[in-house]
């Protein structure tokens, strides 16, 4: 067990919808990013915050968006959804989110959308 | 931008069998190099890590070492066991701006240990 945590585990949707992902980083851990992993991409990065606020930005879509809230959890959104947004969403932390720092991940939302 | 290789799979061996599976990284700077495994329905867990060249890192029988002249990380074992059956992810962290950094993944390995 990592210590962070993702809710739900699975979620099912339909096209066009629009769905929450929740994660609650490591205690003491200021830093949560959000990483998608999909048969055709693979694991790519999507976001980062710091302790509130974003830091770094990947391969998300403007459909998507996330954010981190004062007692450090963060939620990604993600809206009309495309049958092509099914896929495994990771959330992990770190302590400071500094170069080499060491990633520890969640169990993963595993996000269907038909 | 900076990438990860790895050694197509799946991979089948059998028990107590020694195993390798490649790694290869195209990176600026000197990044830390990472293993994840993924068990089956589950997540990323880190099995080892180095952060400088020579570096070995090693967990749960595995071992890794920090290959900067010929820019490899290959992960290898002695003796697998079925229970080592999963996904086997090497990464390295890239740095991005602001002085964060994200990780950047290979495709995989998948490793099927039968008894």
């Amino acid at each position: 067990d990592s210590g962070v945590t993702q809710t739900p585990k699975h979620l099912i949707t339909a096209t066009g919808q629009r769905v929450t992902l929740r994660c609650s980083p490591r205690s003491g851990d200021l830093s949560v990013y959000w990483y998608q992993q999909s048969l055709d991409q693979g694991l790519q990065f999507l976001i980062q915050y710091y302790n509130g606020e974003e830091r770094a930005k990947g391969n998300i879509l403007e459909r998507f968006s996330a954010q981190q809230f004062p007692d450090l959890h963060s939620e990604l959104n993600l809206s009309s959804l495309e049958l092509g947004d099914s896929a495994l969403y990771f959330c992990a932390s770190s302590v400071r989110g500094r170069y080499q720092e060491t990633q520890y991940f969640g169990p993963g939302t595993r996000l269907l959308v038909l | 931008g900076n990438s990860v290789t790895q050694m197509e799979g799946p991979v089948t061996l059998s028990e107590e069998a020694f195993l390798t599976i490649n790694c290869t990284y195209t990176a600026t700077g000197y990044p830390s190099l990472f293993w994840y495994v993924q068990y089956p329905g589950e997540g990323l867990q880190l099995l080892l890590k180095a952060t400088k060249a020579d570096d070995k890192g090693s967990n749960k029988g595995f071992e890794a070492t920090y290959r900067k002249e010929t820019t490899s990380f290959h992960l290898e074992k002695g003796s697998v066991q079925v229970s080592d059956s999963a996904v086997y992810f090497c990464a390295l962290s890239e740095l991005t701006q602001g002085g964060s950094e994200k990780l950047v993944f290979g495709k995989g390995t998948k490793l099927t240990v039968n008894p």
